[in-house]
């Protein structure tokens, strides 16, 4: 199957500062990538969806200016965390499809990111 | 948008039963119904899905049945073992985003030696 790399897979920041994760699709192209978050014991929410060259749609309650998502090639989607709280704190996961109809879709292997 | 549940939340199981997994959706017009495990730490990987074009699909102990009059989808898995223990979600796009899923709360599956 199609590889989703997702970068850092780990990463511990200080209250106020930013933290940027990628998700690169290795062996095809995507012109659309999904950034989700999970909370311990919960399900995926759904943050926004990644589009190529253009803005991301946000869902709602997702504030877009605390979490920007740039998609600036066919292959590579980086969600950056603002002024990150501890109550960002969580588990986020993209995941990307290759294009054409309803087909798979490829999650990267998740970032832990600690606000302290 | 669409909306999907699940049940149940956790599900324990003695090694060789059954264990069945059910979902609901609320968007008719879905097509696409994937189901993911998930083991701790790690990320979702797809076991098996179904489009609205057929009933039932199966792979070997894992077999995925539609009933879209009723709209829910449910995951059975036959003669469990203890490596099937993980989370289980379940899934469906919306009509117009494919790609786009929205998961169901998820199972905690526990199969007991």
């Amino acid at each position: 199957g199609a590889v989703v790399s997702q970068h850092p897979s780990r990463v511990i920041c200080k209250s106020g500062t930013s933290v940027k994760i990628e998700c690169r699709s290795l062996d095809f192209q995507a012109t659309t990538m999904f950034w989700y978050r999970q909370f311990p014991k919960k399900s995926l929410m759904l943050m926004a969806t990644s589009n190529e060259g253009s803005k991301a749609t946000y869902e709602q309650g997702v504030e877009k200016d605390k979490f920007l998502i740039n998609h600036a090639s066919l292959t590579l989607s980086t969600l950056t965390v603002t002024s990150a709280h501890p109550e960002d704190s969580s588990f986020y996961i993209c995941s990307a499809s290759q294009t054409g109809g309803n087909t798979e879709a490829f999650f990267g292997q998740g970032t832990r990111l600690t606000v302290v | 948008g669409e909306n999907v549940e699940q049940h149940p939340s956790t599900l324990s199981v003695q090694e060789g039963d059954s264990a069945v997994i059910k979902c609901t959706y609320s968007d008719s017009a879905s097509n696409y119904f994937p189901w993911y495990k998930q083991e701790l730490g790690k990320r979702p990987q797809l076991i098996i899905d179904i489009r609205s074009n057929v009933g039932e699909k199966k792979d070997q102990r894992i077999a995925v049945t539609l009933n879209k009059t009723a709209k829910h989808f449910s995951l059975h898995i036959t003669e469990t073992q203890p490596e099937d223990s993980a989370v289980y979600f379940c899934a469906a796009p919306p009509p117009r985003g494919f790609q786009k899923l929205v998961f169901g709360t998820g199972t905690r599956l526990l199969v007991s030696p």
